[in-house]
């Protein structure tokens, strides 16, 4: 285990298909993150967990997203009813935190992000 | 306004100068700051942490000033390969990181 896998690499949707993101941490890090990156912009958040929680979402994340870690390990990312706004790089992230880590000073490690194209 | 804003570039530099990158946070309760890298097409990759006495990392240095919400990076001796987008990385007290829109340098030969 080298890194943060993400499958698949690329991904083309026709608008209102479903689409389903995996995403394999670092095998130690208890933290998992989906951000996503549209060009010209920097990542911007989704969700993440801690093991299996889910401990945030941001508003960015609608309805027609989900996201689950349902055994603390790999995460999946799905979107409903996919519209051509959806069109981004998918990034998952993981990072390994002790209790309330209030001094952090690690950042966490990408995968190679899943490019989604919805046509 | 942006949580953590940047000039977007692009910054275009000669081989072998120095180029300097800022970029302000809104957020005061802010703890961690981050430089990350991120080449065309590629992830984010963390490219150096920012402490509050300024760190440097070879011919990278990054500074942050508290109260003016200010981080800065440095790159001395610009090499073809630094060109990137540069990532500015703030964490306040919840637990992800927000990044900046980031600034492009291509260093040319």
């Amino acid at each position: 285990d080298t890194g943060v896998s993400q499958d698949p690499r690329h991904k083309i949707t026709k608008r209102g298909q479903n689409v389903t993101f995996r995403c394999d941490p670092i095998s130690e890090h208890n933290r998992l993150y989906w951000y996503r990156q549209t060009l010209g912009q920097g990542p911007e958040f989704l969700t993440y967990f801690q093991n299996e929680a889910q401990l945030e979402k941001s508003r960015l994340l609608s309805d027609r997203f989900s996201a689950e870690r349902p055994k603390g390990s790999f995460s999946t990312l799905e979107i409903q009813r996919t519209e051509q706004g959806d069109s981004a790089m998918y990034l998952c992230a993981s990072s390994y935190t002790r209790g309330s880590e209030p001094q952090t000073t690690m950042g966490y490690t990408f995968g190679s992000g899943t490019r989604l194209t919805v046509v | 306004r942006k949580e953590v804003e940047q000039d977007p570039g692009p910054f275009n530099v000669p081989e072998g100068a120095t180029v300097a990158f800022n970029c302000t946070y809104s957020n005061s309760a802010s703890q961690s700051f981050f430089w990350y890298r991120q080449d065309c097409r590629k992830e984010p990759k963390l490219l150096m942490s920012v402490y509050s006495s300024g760190n440097e990392d070879g011919r990278f240095t990054a500074q942050l000033n508290r109260a003016s919400q200010y981080i800065s990076l440095l790159i001395r001796d610009s090499k073809l390969s630094d060109s990137a987008t540069y990532l500015c990385v703030v964490k306040a007290a919840g637990n992800m990181l927000t990044f900046g829109g980031g600034t492009r340098l291509m260093v040319k030969p």
